[in-house]
This record gives C-alpha cells, sequence and structure tokens, in this order.
C-alpha cells in the first residue's frame, strides 16, 4: 500500500525567513497531494494541494513542487510570519474504486520571533 | 455556516463503557470520514463512507461501528472502550472520493479520555 515519509519532523526558522518541509511517497500512481496546515487544538486545514499533471503551484507565500519521477514534493513558505506556527501534513492519494489519503507523519513548525 | 461539526467536542469515560460521537457536514459531499489521531498527532483513516455504503474499513477493533444513516451524517460507536481508545477523533468530507483526488474538510475533532 502507499507509503508516505514526511521530513523534518521539527523545524524551527526565523520570523522572516524561508521554511521547507519535504515529503515522499511509495505509489507511483498517486496523482493527488494536498497539504494540511493544523494549529494547535484545532481542527487539519487545507492550505494548498496540487495534482500530478502540475509540476508547481502557488498561492501568495506557500508554494508546493511535485517530482513525479522521483516520488516527492515539497512544501515551500517564504516570508514566515508567527502565525505559521503549526503541525503541517503532507497526504498522498490516487484514484481509485476505494480512494483514500495517506498522511505524512507531520512537521511541527516554530518560527522564532 | 457550511461546516462539518461533530459532538461531543470533549468525552471522558471509564473503562468498559459504550459512547457515540455524531458528525454531520452541510457541504453536500458524498463521502465522509473517521480518523483518529493519536498523541503523537499521527492522523490515520478508520472508514469511509460513500453515499452512506461502506468503501474503506481499515484495521481497527470491531469494538468499532460506524453508521451512515445518510450522506449527511456519520456516526461512530464505540462499545467497550480501552485505554488505548484515547485519542482525538476527527470526521471529515469531501466530494467524490470515488472519483478522484478532492480535498478534505474536517471536523473539529472530539477529544477522547478514557480512565
Amino acid at each position: 500500500g502507499e507509503n508516505v515519509e514526511q521530513h523534518p519532523s521539527t523545524l524551527s526558522v526565523q520570523e522572516g525567513d524561508s521554511a521547507v518541509i519535504k515529503c515522499t511517497y511509495s505509489d507511483s500512481a498517486s496523482n493527488y497531494f494536498p497539504w494540511y496546515k493544523q494549529e494547535l487544538g484545532k481542527r487539519p486545514q487545507l492550505i494548498i494541494d496540487i495534482r500530478s499533471n502540475v509540476g508547481e503551484k502557488k498561492d501568495q507565500r506557500i508554494a508546493v513542487t511535485l517530482n513525479k519521477t522521483a516520488k516527492h514534493f515539497s512544501l515551500h513558505i517564504t516570508e514566515t510570519q508567527p502565525e505559521d506556527s503549526a503541525v503541517y501534513f503532507c497526504a498522498a492519494m490516487k484514484y481509485s474504486s476505494a480512494s483514500k489519503i495517506i498522511f505524512g507523519s507531520g512537521t511541527r513548525l516554530s518560527i522564532r520571533p | 455556516d457550511t461546516a462539518v461539526s461533530q459532538t461531543p467536542k470533549y468525552l471522558v469515560t471509564q473503562m468498559g463503557n459504550d459512547k457515540s460521537i455524531k458528525c454531520e457536514q452541510n457541504l453536500g459531499h458524498d463521502t465522509m470520514y473517521w480518523y483518529k489521531q493519536d498523541s503523537k498527532k499521527f492522523l490515520k483513516i478508520m472508514f469511509s463512507y460513500n453515499n452512506k455504503e461502506l468503501i474503506i474499513n481499515e484495521t481497527v477493533p470491531n469494538r468499532f461501528s460506524p453508521k451512515s444513516p445518510d450522506k449527511a451524517h456519520l456516526n461512530l460507536h464505540i462499545n467497550s472502550l480501552e485505554l488505548g481508545d484515547s485519542a482525538v477523533y476527527f470526521c471529515a468530507s469531501s466530494q467524490g472520493g470515488l472519483a478522484g483526488g478532492t480535498p478534505q474538510f474536517f471536523g473539529p475533532g472530539t477529544r477522547l479520555t478514557v480512565l
């Protein structure tokens, strides 16, 4: 079955710097890759997603890149702000008769003032 | 407000009891899910229903029984609660779970504590 590995597990960056979180997946048939942000005590919320027919997608300070050949995708946050502090989850999914999303283990991002 | 809602938000109970968590979505989605998030924050899918039919049933004890009276509701009943069941349970929904990858929208979570 699909396996998603996420690194690093914790990340601390200075406010204003960039943060990068990387994920690899095992099933080459996976074709949908969402990223979720979970603040302390809150629900996971979708922040950006990418499909396999696209190599990069950007939304203001957040971007995601996908390398299908290497089976990895990354989240890039530029000009980090204190409110970016949260746990971030990557996920991978393939279309099938019983589609399910497999989540990475999460990255706890801390922004230092 | 359009959203995924769950009740209760907190649930504290004794070992051996039976409890239920309710979930409702008014987003018009046809697929609903239950996830368990343990103390290490790992999100693991438990069940998925599409139009009231069970389509995903991961390896969870049969003490857990989901029920979907209609496509807007997916409830989770847990029998004979054990200490290891303590976790946060999230309900989620999406559109077209069978057809393709679409975003999942999560409920606020139910923090279950078994004493």
